[in-house]
């Protein structure tokens, strides 16, 4: 089946560096690619639409400058998140969706603490 | 945005019972939708899917029914299991593309 990886799992950055996480479609090419972001005991809130070779669509009130988003190939997304802050903890997950179906296929999340 | 002080809704149910798992879906013009399964520190487990040209489907010990005049969304587990215990989601393709989650449903097994 078709499996997503996202690394890394656990990141602990110092207030006012960058992050990245990256996502993978290890079998699949992923036309589009879906970042989430989830504070504790709350739903998965989209962050951001990526289609392969174009710019991100971001939801209202995410910030695209603090969030960015690059999908240059068809099998790997990545968001960086610059200039971090503690309220930028989070889990993040990312999600991919190749060309066939409707399937969506979810990374294993990335936790992001920033002190 | 961030939602600050929401609990997710909690069902609890004794082990070998059924459970039920509703979700009200917000766009009456989604057309597919899914039940994910996340455990905690995890991302979400796909578990059944349905398109909005269907009232009913079955999985294995899974059932997922769409009521589209009410926009009810419910999954019933059959026979649940100590390793059910989860946090439940279902998701709606909002447009073309965009997969929308909602709020949520702890489910705990009673031993």
């Amino acid at each position: 089946g078709a499996v997503v990886s996202q690394h890394p799992s656990r990141v602990i950055c110092k207030s006012g560096t960058s992050v990245k996480i990256e996502c993978r479609s290890l079998d699949f090419q992923a036309t589009t690619m879906f970042w989430y972001r989830q504070f504790p005991k709350q739903s998965l809130m989209l962050m951001a639409t990526s289609n392969e070779g174009s710019k991100a669509t971001y939801e209202q009130g995410v910030e695209k400058d603090k969030f960015l988003i690059n999908h240059a190939s068809l099998t790997l997304s990545t968001l960086t998140v610059t200039s971090a802050h503690p309220e930028d903890s989070s889990f993040y997950i990312c999600s991919a969706r190749g060309q066939a179906g409707y399937g969506y296929t979810f990374g294993s999340g990335t936790r992001l603490t920033v002190v | 945005g961030e939602s600050v002080g929401l609990h997710l809704p909690t069902l609890s149910v004794q082990e070998g019972d059924n459970s039920i798992i509703n979700c009200a879906y917000s766009n009456s013009a989604s057309d597919y939708f899914i039940w994910y399964k996340q455990e905690s520190g995890k991302g979400p487990q796909f578990i059944i899917d349905i398109r909005s040209n269907m009232d009913k489907r079955q999985g294995k010990r899974v059932t997922v029914l769409l009521n589209k005049t009410v926009k009810h969304l419910s999954l019933q587990i059959a026979a649940t299991q100590p390793g059910d215990s989860a946090v439940y989601f279902c998701a709606e393709k909002s447009g073309a593309q965009k997969l929308v989650f909602g709020q949520g449903t702890r489910l705990t097994i009673n031993p």
